[in-house]
């Protein structure tokens, strides 16, 4: 496997059920982004993790919760969401968050889940 | 605080047509621009990205953007439209001054090429 890959890659769950998503990195980054892709909307930062800390949360409800074991995985733990939620879900990495490239640095993304809530 | 603003939520062109996508930005800072295509169930990959350098960027796939501080714009272009170009496209705008500088993007641009 080569760049950012996310599993899986649909996912429709109930309102009540609990699932997870995944996101790997074959890249060698230190920073790891989850972003939420809704339609006619701009894409929204969710989380940032630089070096498995997360440096970001951007006001992000709790029904979301990412965990990030390595500097290669991230996961986005989901629970009793609502269909607002329903998206595409995009993993990124880049080099690093917070070095002298800050944002900057070119992020790589991953194909995305695409969740639907019901 | 940093804004994007994309002219036109769907754009249409024929093949062998030039291709202009527009975006305009805000910022208070020389801001760092990107241009991130999107094909149908893939994620986003980077075509190009102004980081202060000289104002006419070149990407990839032969698309190129200039940077017009004047105008406060980053058009996105390409000479010469072709099938394999119809997909969606993100203009971001960053601080490259302040480390906790997300990228913000853009609603989005469609692109349709017609044959």
């Amino acid at each position: 496997e080569t760049g950012v890959t996310q599993t899986p890659r649909h996912l429709v769950m109930g309102m009540t059920n609990k699932k997870s998503l995944k996101c790997e990195q074959h890249l060698g980054h230190n920073a790891m982004y989850w972003y939420k892709q809704s339609a006619k909307k701009p894409l929204e930062l969710m989380f940032v993790y630089n070096f498995k800390e997360q440096t970001e949360n951007n006001s992000v409800p709790s029904r979301f919760s990412p965990e990030c074991p390595n500097i290669s995985h991230l996961f986005l733990q989901l629970h009793t969401l609502q269909p607002e939620d329903s998206a595409l879900y995009l993993c990124a990495s880049s080099q690093d968050s917070r070095g002298s490239g800050g944002y900057t640095d070119t992020q790589y993304f991953g194909p995305g889940t695409r969740l639907t809530v019901l | 605080a940093q804004s994007v603003t994309q002219l036109g939520s769907h754009v249409s062109v024929s093949e062998g047509a030039l291709v202009l996508l527009r975006c305009n930005y805000s910022s208070s800072v020389p801001p760092y621009l990107f241009w991130y295509v999107q094909y149908p169930n893939q994620g986003l990959q980077l075509l190009l990205k102004y980081t202060s350098a000289a104002t006419l960027v070149k990407g990839i796939n032969g698309f190129e953007a200039e940077f017009k501080k004047s105008e406060t714009s980053f058009h996105l272009t390409k000479p010469s439209a072709h099938m394999s170009d119809a997909a969606e496209y993100f203009c971001a705008v960053s601080d490259p001054y302040n480390q906790g500088g997300k990228l913000i993007f853009g609603q989005g641009t469609e692109l349709s090429v017609k044959p």
